[in-house]
């Protein structure tokens, strides 16, 4: 079945400091993997999809087939990116597109 | 993008009644979700709405307790039915413009449903 993992329910970091939010899936096809985040008071919304390749607020994120990971990176932390993150898999299921999501993690930037 | 509005956004019910969220998109999309965020855990699909067609549900979840309406490309209704304590939830309509799993999903504000 398919299944997204992130493993860190909470991540607290100092401002600067480099973060890494971790995400690991499951699932036999070609995986199609995407980062929402949630800001306070505000609705989940897309940061950044596998198939762009894009740089989002300093964020990246590489797919990593051999290791199953699509893990959330950046160089350096600032408070405005204390917020949830989710890591999200779209795959197809009986004809029909769906996307299910990792448990979240809580990003903490320190000032 | 998508902006997307839902109704109510927070109610406070009884048990046994039932309640209907709104979801409304300022424009004709494709896929619409709903999804449910108990306290604490992540998003669960609850059922995929199509425009013209029955709606599909996800395992554990049936259409005798979330009736799902979808009358046109840009208004959807999901209903809460006989509800229990087990039901407080946030309730989340998403859409995506296009058929496709690489497609952005854009999520309405929530419905926070508390019920006693």
């Amino acid at each position: 079945a398919q299944r997204v993992t992130q493993p860190e329910k909470l991540l607290s970091v100092f401002k600067g400091a480099p973060v890494e939010l971790k995400c690991n899936y499951s699932y036999s096809g070609s995986p199609e993997l995407f980062w929402y985040v949630q800001y306070s008071r505000q609705r989940l919304q897309l940061l950044l999809r596998h198939i762009s390749r894009e740089s989002i607020k300093g964020f990246t994120a590489d797919l990593n087939k051999g290791e199953t990971s699509f893990h959330l990176k950046k160089p350096f932390a600032q408070e405005e990116d204390s917020a949830m993150y989710y890591c999200a898999l779209g795959f197809y299921s009986g004809g029909y597109q769906k996307v299910t999501f990792g448990t979240g993690t809580k990003l903490q930037v320190i000032p | 993008s998508a902006v997307i509005s839902q109704k109510p956004s927070r109610d406070i019910c009884q048990r046994g009644t039932s309640l209907t969220i709104q979801c409304q998109v300022d424009s004709q999309v494709t896929m619409m979700f709903w999804y449910r965020q108990q306290p604490g855990q992540s998003l669960t699909l609850i059922a995929t709405a199509n425009q013209g067609s029955e709606a599909t549900y996800e395992s554990g979840f049936v259409i005798d307790k979330f009736p799902i309406s979808r009358p046109n490309l840009t208004f959807s209704t999901l209903t809460v039915s006989n509800m229990s304590p087990e039901d407080s939830s946030i309730y989340l309509c998403s859409v995506g413009r296009l058929a496709g799993v690489q497609d952005t999903q854009y999520f309405g504000p929530g419905t926070r449903l508390t019920v006693l």
